[in-house]
């Protein structure tokens, strides 16, 4: 199975501030990754997929990149409204795998 | 506008085996690359995906819990459901059910999730 490891865990960080969210993958994905935002109580949102394409709707201060094993979630403006979790997620050989969460708060 | 939406027991008991029912609207299952998955979510937990059903009837599970996991769809009532068996306090978690399309292969529409407790 591939393991999904984000780093860091935890972050704080303050509006206006730029920040990046990483997800290790334990073997080569490609490009199939996806990143998705959940608040408490919600369902998550998908806000990035194909490691860098933007979902329809979702503000372009977000962007993904990386390829293979590694990939990055970043946000080049913090507004009030992105302080959530923050998962990713793994498709290989028709099986899927999430992060363990990164869940951004405000400085 | 693309919804859905799951239902079934709050509560079970240890052994028991849970069944939820997915409902959607505004996409067919029967359309190439469409998927339908179940993904969790215990308390203050990771997500974990479950299972999936694709529009041509194939489905894949999550190795670790293959064993205890069914999933069929029922196209004409735009339903897809899942079983689990031999539940324990540990499955205990919030159940979403996501559509799934292959260009993507992400979840991109969620239902709103339901929250299954396993105590006796």
């Amino acid at each position: 199975d591939i393991q999904m490891t984000q780093s860091p865990s935890t972050l704080s960080a303050s509006v206006g501030d730029r920040v990046t969210i990483t997800c290790r993958a334990s073997q080569s994905i490609s490009s199939w990754l996806a990143w998705y935002q959940q608040k408490p109580g919600k369902a998550p949102k998908l806000l990035i997929y194909q490691a860098s394409s933007l979902e329809s709707g979702v503000p372009s201060r977000f962007s993904g990149s990386g390829s293979g094993t590694e990939f990055t979630l970043t946000i080049s403006s913090l507004q009030p409204d992105d302080f959530a979790t923050y998962h990713c997620q793994q498709y290989n050989n028709y099986l899927y795998t999430f992060g363990q969460g990164t869940k951004l708060e405000i400085k | 506008q693309i919804t859905l939406k799951e239902s079934g027991p709050t509560l079970v008991k240890p052994t028991q085996t849970l069944t939820l029912t997915c409902t959607f609207s505004g996409f067919s299952l029967s359309t190439v690359g469409v998927g339908v998955g179940w993904i969790r979510q215990p308390p203050g937990e990771a997500l974990e995906w479950l299972a999936l059903i694709y529009w041509n009837d194939d489905h894949r599970y999550s190795p670790s819990l293959k064993s205890r996991l069914t999933i069929t769809k029922d196209t004409s009532k735009n339903q897809v459901v899942l079983t689990m068996t031999d539940m324990d306090p540990v499955d205990t978690a919030t159940y979403y059910c996501a559509r799934r399309l292959s260009l993507k292969q992400a979840f991109d529409i969620w239902g709103l999730g339901t929250m299954v407790s396993v105590s006796s």
